[in-house]
């Protein structure tokens, strides 16, 4: 089946340390999205990529580190420099960038910090 | 400044009724691109509908149907005959075409439908 897989769903993180949320798809989508969800709230935009080997920051990215060194993976780091990193993160695809193209949404991680 | 503005934060009903959410966006570009998503409780999004800004007509799909205005700048979600299974976090959501844009998704703050037997 094809899909976005997000791991792990549940992560707990001292203050002052770094973690690494994983997002793989195997739909063969060029483009990848991190998003944060707070309660009550919308999603925002964390980092995207349009290829591998290159990615943008979104309206959100202090604090935040990505990389895509494949064009099925997009991992985030969550840095100590992120003052409030407690948040629901989901990872998103689309076939290309750009408004046209639907994101699909993975089952989402939720970090807290101790 | 809020491009999509869904200003019901939680909606109750009762299985059976029917219920509408509203979505009203604020964009300068004449082509564009709104999206509903649906959020149950296990979190993930799950894709409703994609509609561009030359498509006014409405759609239905079984018992979901979406009422696009562009006069009003709305784009309304309706759910007929609601259901336990619709109860969800309803996201709207704006993709504009800009070049500063590129396409990135402008999510609403979300309405909660509960929907109770």
């Amino acid at each position: 089946d094809g899909g976005i897989t997000q791991s792990p769903k549940y992560l707990f993180r001292k203050e002052g340390q770094n973690v690494t949320l994983s997002c793989e798809q195997n739909l063969n989508h060029d483009a990848m999205y991190w998003y944060r969800q707070d309660p009550g709230q919308g999603l925002r935009l964390i980092y995207y990529s349009q290829i591998v080997n290159d990615f943008q920051k979104g309206d959100i990215a202090e604090g935040y580190s990505v990389s895509r060194e494949k064009k099925e993976s997009f991992p985030l780091t969550v840095t100590s420099a992120q003052k409030n990193p407690t948040a629901f993160y989901l990872c998103a695809s689309s076939i290309l960038a750009g408004a046209t193209d639907t994101q699909y949404f993975g089952p989402g991680t939720r970090l807290t910090v101790l | 400044a809020q491009k999509v503005t869904q200003a019901q934060t939680e909606i109750s009903v009762v299985e059976k009724e029917d219920v509408t959410l509203d979505c009203v966006y604020e964009t300068r570009d004449t082509t564009y691109y709104l999206f509903w998503y649906k959020q149950p409780p296990s979190g993930e999004l799950v894709f409703l509908i994609r509609r561009n800004s030359f498509d006014e007509q409405n759609e239905i799909s079984g018992r979901y149907s979406w009422n696009f205005q562009k006069s009003t700048s709305s784009f309304n979600f309706t759910i007929t005959a609601s259901q336990v299974v619709d109860s969800a976090v309803y996201f709207c959501a704006l993709s504009e075409r800009t070049t500063d844009s590129w396409g990135k998704l402008q999510f609403g703050a979300g309405t909660q439908v509960v929907v109770t037997p």
